[in-house]
């Protein structure tokens, strides 16, 4: 089945500087990725669609400056936490989409961010 | 925007008695509705999935219904096992775009 992984699973990073998280489909293409957000206990919160090769599209009150996203690839999308807080401090969690083909999305295993 | 609410928040049953979850959707468009089952520190994985156009689902133990013109659907599952603890999540999406998902609810099936 389709396969979509996170790098890394977990990180702890200082307040001010920026973590990347890399989300890549390992054994199909995936012309669409999204991005969401996880507090605990809570429900999944879309922040941005990614179509490779063109700018993501970011949901209302999500910062673009603020989460970078970049879809380069279709294998291969990632989301940079830039000058981290410590309320930016959750589960991020990527999905990947083959349009044309099922339209499910299959979910990443998720990385955990701890900002201190 | 589609507002997705999802009912109970927690459930707990014994095993081998059915467990229902229900969700609301406001969005009428909203024409796919799947279900994902969340384990502990893990991606959602879809459980199973209903579209608009085809009716009510059933897989074995799993079954969905969509009443389309009340905007609501339930995910049954009959003859739980602990195995099937974990928090489930309903979504609804129009054409595969965008998936608003439900608040979640946690299944503990007692051994």
């Amino acid at each position: 089945g389709a396969v979509v992984s996170q790098h890394p699973s977990w990180v702890i990073c200082k307040s001010g500087t920026s973590v990347k998280i890399e989300c890549r489909s390992l054994d199909f293409q995936a012309t669409t990725m999204f991005w969401y957000r996880q507090f605990p206990k809570q429900s999944l919160m879309l922040m941005a669609t990614s179509n490779e090769g063109s700018k993501a599209t970011y949901e209302q009150g999500v910062e673009k400056d603020k989460f970078l996203i970049n879809h380069a690839s279709l294998t291969l999308s990632t989301l940079t936490v830039t000058s981290a807080h410590p309320e930016d401090s959750s589960f991020y969690i990527c999905s990947a989409r083959v349009s044309g083909l099922g339209y499910e999305q299959y979910f990443g295993p998720g990385t955990r961010l701890t900002v201190t | 925007g589609e507002n997705v609410e999802q009912h109970p928040s927690t459930l707990s049953v014994q095993e081998g008695d059915s467990a229902v979850i229900k969700c609301t959707y406001s969005d009428s468009a909203s024409n796919y509705f799947p279900w994902y089952k969340q384990e502990l520190g893990k991606g959602p994985q879809l459980f199973i999935d209903i579209r608009s156009n085809v009716g009510d689902m059933k897989d074995l133990r799993i079954a969905v219904t969509l009443n389309k013109t009340a905007k609501h659907f339930s995910l049954h599952i009959t003859e739980t096992q602990p195995e099937d603890s974990a928090v489930y999540f309903c979504a609804a999406s129009y054409n595969f775009n965008k998936f608003y998902f439900g608040s979640g609810t946690k299944l503990n099936v007692k051994p």
